[in-house]
């Protein structure tokens, strides 16, 4: 079964500097999505950014971006100029081709200080 | 407007009590899901529908049980249940009906937040 790691629980950057979230995934297949959700307080998953593995490009989505390393199964997210409406619980999510489900992160929490 | 409205927003209910979460989808698409969110840990999937058939089943007590009446309702009921049943319930869905790609995002409704007393 497919897993997915997020290693940070918390994190915190200040406003307008840039913040890396990681996260790793553990899998045998070759062909699969990769994604980052961002959850604020009012509960919703919000889509931020996503990542097709049979591309070597790396996604991004204004000031998003990744870093897809697909022999280290790696997909880190990059924040740059942060802002404050950032704040959220940030989940990582991996699902494979042909398949329904979402397999997510634990999530980590990102905190921008004024 | 999200696309994918969940209700109720907020449930609180006894461990005898019958009732059921609701999720109704705007967007098309021919895939729906519940996840529940539990306080430090991953988000689990209970439930997945394909074109209103169960396609998948997590080993979820039978105390929840789901209803696909057609591609936009998805609805899931709930009865005797446990104080660790407390938790963040998700709904999503997924997959437009035409041109499907296995890499559409799920989109999310806002969740009900369920409390057993």
């Amino acid at each position: 079964a497919q897993t997915v790691t997020q290693s940070q629980p918390e994190m915190s950057v200040q406003e307008a500097e840039t913040v890396t979230l990681s996260c790793t995934y553990d899998t045998s297949e070759s062909d699969y999505y990769l994604f980052w959700y961002k959850q604020p307080p009012s509960r919703q998953m919000i889509l931020v950014i996503r990542q097709e593995a049979y591309k070597q490009q790396n996604a991004t989505e204004n000031r998003f971006s990744v870093n897809f390393q697909k022999a280290a199964k790696s997909f880190s997210l990059k924040i740059s100029d942060s802002q404050l409406g950032d704040a959220a619980m940030y989940f990582c999510a991996y699902r494979s081709a042909g398949a329904q489900k979402l397999v997510f992160g634990q999530g980590t929490r990102l905190t921008i200080n004024p | 407007e999200t696309g994918v409205t969940q209700t109720p927003r907020h449930l609180v209910m006894g461990m005898t009590n019958k009732k059921s979460l609701k999720c109704e989808q705007h967007l098309g698409h021919n895939a729906m899901y519940w996840y529940k969110q539990s306080a430090k840990k991953p988000l689990e999937l209970m439930f997945v529908y394909s074109l209103e058939e169960r396609v998948e089943n997590n080993s979820v007590p039978s105390r929840f049980s789901p209803e696909c009446p057609n591609s936009s309702h998805l609805f899931l009921h709930l009865h005797t249940l446990q104080p660790e049943d407390s938790a963040l319930y998700l709904c999503a869905s997924s997959h437009p009906r035409v041109g499907s790609s296995y890499n559409s995002p799920l989109h999310f409704g806002n969740g009900t937040r369920l409390t057993v007393t």
